[in-house]
């Protein structure tokens, strides 16, 4: 099946600085979300990005959908404590019958220090 | 807007009992809705959709005589856990999308399940 390579696993970063994450998958994908999961929390939608080289803001974070349609992007500037969290990448492909079938990455753990 | 509740947040059962989880989509309709579940530092892993009115479809190895799941309204759909053993404790967790919507989730805060 689909997979997603989502990276880096983990990032322990000082509050301020800047965080880039991604994910790129062998095949193409039509949707590329972004998800923050916080502990004993049900994941909660950031970015959704739906066109090849669309880049999207939501406050201080940035996401682009990849020109390939394999990879995506995640940045978070002047991260604060409050951004700790699990983000998962997510993708949606309209081959194989999917019908809005989500292929999750496995995570990036961000730890913020104050 | 586009919120996902579920009910309980956590339960405790004994080995044998069933367990009854509720999705419902709070300020829209969910033609479709899904079901995860998610152990420690892992990802997400779906266990079925449901689409209202029909059966759900279970994804492979996910034993559906188990895990029933009946969506009988465009705002609720509820997952079984039957006969529950330990290794069923787990936690999961729901997502809806909006109908006719760009496969954008919504996803409920989940409920922990702890089998003893």
């Amino acid at each position: 099946g689909q997979q997603l390579n989502q990276s880096p696993q983990s990032m322990f970063i000082q509050e301020g600085e800047d965080v880039s994450m991604n994910c790129t998958s062998s095949s193409i994908f039509n949707t590329w979300l972004w998800y923050k999961q916080e502990p004993g929390e049900g994941p909660v939608l950031l970015i959704a990005l739906y066109k090849a080289g669309e880049l999207t803001s939501n406050g201080r974070l940035t996401a682009q959908f990849g020109i390939t349609r394999k990879d995506s992007f995640l940045n978070i500037s002047a991260s604060i404590p409050s951004d700790v969290g699990i983000y998962f990448c997510a993708g949606h492909s309209n081959s194989g019958g999917s019908n809005y079938k989500l292929t999750f990455g496995k995570g990036t753990l961000l730890t913020v220090n104050p | 807007g586009a919120v996902v509740s579920q009910h309980p947040s956590w339960v405790i059962c004994k080995s044998g009992t069933s367990v009854k989880i509720e999705c419902r989509s709070l300020d829209f309709q969910a033609t479709t809705m899904f079901w995860y579940r998610q152990f420690p530092k892992q990802s997400l892993m779906l266990m079925a959709t449901s689409n209202e009115g029909s059966k759900a479809t279970y994804e492979q190895g996910v034993e559906k005589d188990k895990f029933l799941i009946n969506h009988a309204s465009l705002t609720l759909s509820t997952l079984t856990v039957t006969s529950a053993h330990p290794e069923d404790s787990s936690f999961y967790i729901c997502s809806a999308s909006l109908t006719g919507g760009e496969n954008e989730q919504y996803f409920g805060p989940g409920t922990r399940l702890t089998v003893t």
